[in-house]
């Protein structure tokens, strides 16, 4: 089944304390995407990735990395995270042009930083 | 930069009605609009895919269009029934592929 996974789906953590989540895609897609989803700001891409070994900052980067070491993977990682990084987060991905791509989602990491 | 908004914020119909959302984006250059439904607490499910050079899409009761010169597209639901009451996104794509700008979205609600 062709499916973007993310991991872990829910996680509660301490200010400070490094933190990585993962994302997986099986479909053989170039174009990774990171998003946080916040009430009354809607969804807001974090990073995404053209390809391996390429990324590049959306609209809400600070405070996050991510890496493309291999095709599939695409984690998203917090090195010292903050109450205000609180949010449901969601991982994309898609095949790139010319192709038509349409954008796949995760299911979603609610994230908790105390 | 690219700016997304959807209207109604929040839409209660009484099942049956066909209803209209509408979303409309500030920058034409855009190379897709991408339609998706999302259940509370859960993820994006995508409904119907407009690339730049098309006018419309059709899956089932839902059609989507798009006016790229207006900055505008319409997502008619035909037929509404319970099962449909979620909150429905629209997002654009940029020209490069690069970046996708998404809407608030439409908190739609059909009573029984």
């Amino acid at each position: 089944e062709a499916q973007v996974t993310q991991n872990p789906r829910y996680l509660i953590t301490v200010t400070g304390k490094k933190l990585t989540v993962t994302c997986s895609q099986n479909m053989n897609h170039e174009y990774m995407s990171w998003y946080r989803q916040d009430p009354g700001l809607g969804l807001r891409q974090i990073y995404y990735s053209m390809n391996v070994e390429v990324t590049d900052k959306g609209d809400v980067p600070e405070g996050y990395k991510v890496s493309r070491k291999e095709k599939r993977n695409f984690p998203l990682i917090l090195e010292s995270p903050s109450p205000n990084q609180t949010s449901l987060y969601f991982c994309a991905s898609s095949p790139t042009p010319p192709r038509s791509y349409e954008q796949y989602f995760g299911p979603g990491t609610r994230l908790t930083v105390t | 930069k690219q700016e997304v908004t959807q209207i109604p914020a929040a839409l209660s119909v009484p099942e049956g009605e066909n209803l209209v959302l509408n979303c409309s984006f500030t920058d034409s250059a855009i190379y897709n609009l991408q339609w998706f439904r999302q259940d509370p607490g859960k993820g994006l499910t995508s409904l119907l895919l407009i690339q730049s050079s098309q006018r419309e899409q059709t899956s089932g009761r839902l059609n989507a269009s798009l006016d790229k010169s207006s900055g505008r597209s319409t997502l008619y639901i035909a037929a509404s029934q319970p099962g449909d009451s979620a909150t429905y996104l629209c997002a654009v794509r940029d020209n490069y592929g690069q970046n996708f700008v998404f809407g608030p979205g439409t908190r739609l609600s059909v009573l029984p």
